[in-house]
């Protein structure tokens, strides 16, 4: 069973819409990450968090914002979004220097 | 510049058989090397973390090998099943920076037939 969720799976939305990506772990870890991931390609770091109230960029220029106001939660949120926004996206967390779990994605599609 | 290579881009091979995957990096300093298998529309899971001081490790069929003067890695897979088929990401990370900066290579591509 799944330590660590993402909602939706996939999502296919039209240009200029608002969306919001969730992501939960019930493990306990104080850090999280998302992660954005195209076909072939290797995963890039977009944002993440060491606790509550800690967020920061990652490598990859994202228009994305996160929130973390509570441990076990760290959405993700578009506020306009473009066909070029269309990636997968990861979200993993982790504690101390342990390998970090990953959830299953959410595939986004924009038209 | 940092970077972790990996080869080959693609594998298939027979029910049974066994393969090397390798990866190659130039992350310095270094902390860890990791190996991940995602199976498709899944998320990564790990197989095995390996730090400077651990040249091999094993985790049922999948043996992973580090030599930290090379700066290369192998994952070996000991006859392969059908579930076996997956991306193969290997993954370094390095001791620069708080969070311990990751490195990842595009994966190895596997498919295994009957």
């Amino acid at each position: 069973e799944a330590d660590i969720y993402q909602t939706p799976r996939y999502l296919v939305i039209g240009t200029g819409k608002k969306i919001t990506l969730e992501c939960s772990q019930t493990m306990g870890h104080d850090k999280m990450y998302w992660y954005q991931q195209d076909p072939g390609m290797e995963l890039h770091l977009i944002h993440y968090s060491y606790g509550v109230n800690s967020t920061e960029k990652g490598d990859l220029s994202s228009e994305s914002t996160v929130s973390r106001i509570r441990t076990e939660h760290f959405p993700l949120t578009l506020e306009s979004a473009r066909p070029s926004h269309t990636s997968q996206y990861l979200c993993a967390s982790s504690t101390a220097d342990q390998p970090q779990h990953f959830g299953d994605g959410t595939r986004l599609s924009i038209l | 510049k940092n970077q972790v290579e990996q080869s080959p881009q693609s594998l298939i091979i027979l029910e049974g058989k066994n393969c090397t995957l390798q990866c190659n990096y130039t992350v310095s300093p270094f902390s860890n090397l990791r190996w991940y298998k995602q199976d498709t529309g899944r998320g990564p899971v790990s197989l095995t973390i390996m730090t400077f001081s651990e040249n091999t490790k094993s985790n049922g069929r999948y043996t992973a090998t580090l030599d930290a003067d090379t700066k290369q890695s192998s994952l070996h897979i000991t006859a392969s099943q059908l579930s076996d088929s997956a991306s193969y990401i290997c993954v370094v990370s390095d001791r620069g920076s708080t969070l311990g900066r990751l490195y990842f290579g595009r994966g190895t591509q596997l498919t295994v037939w009957p």
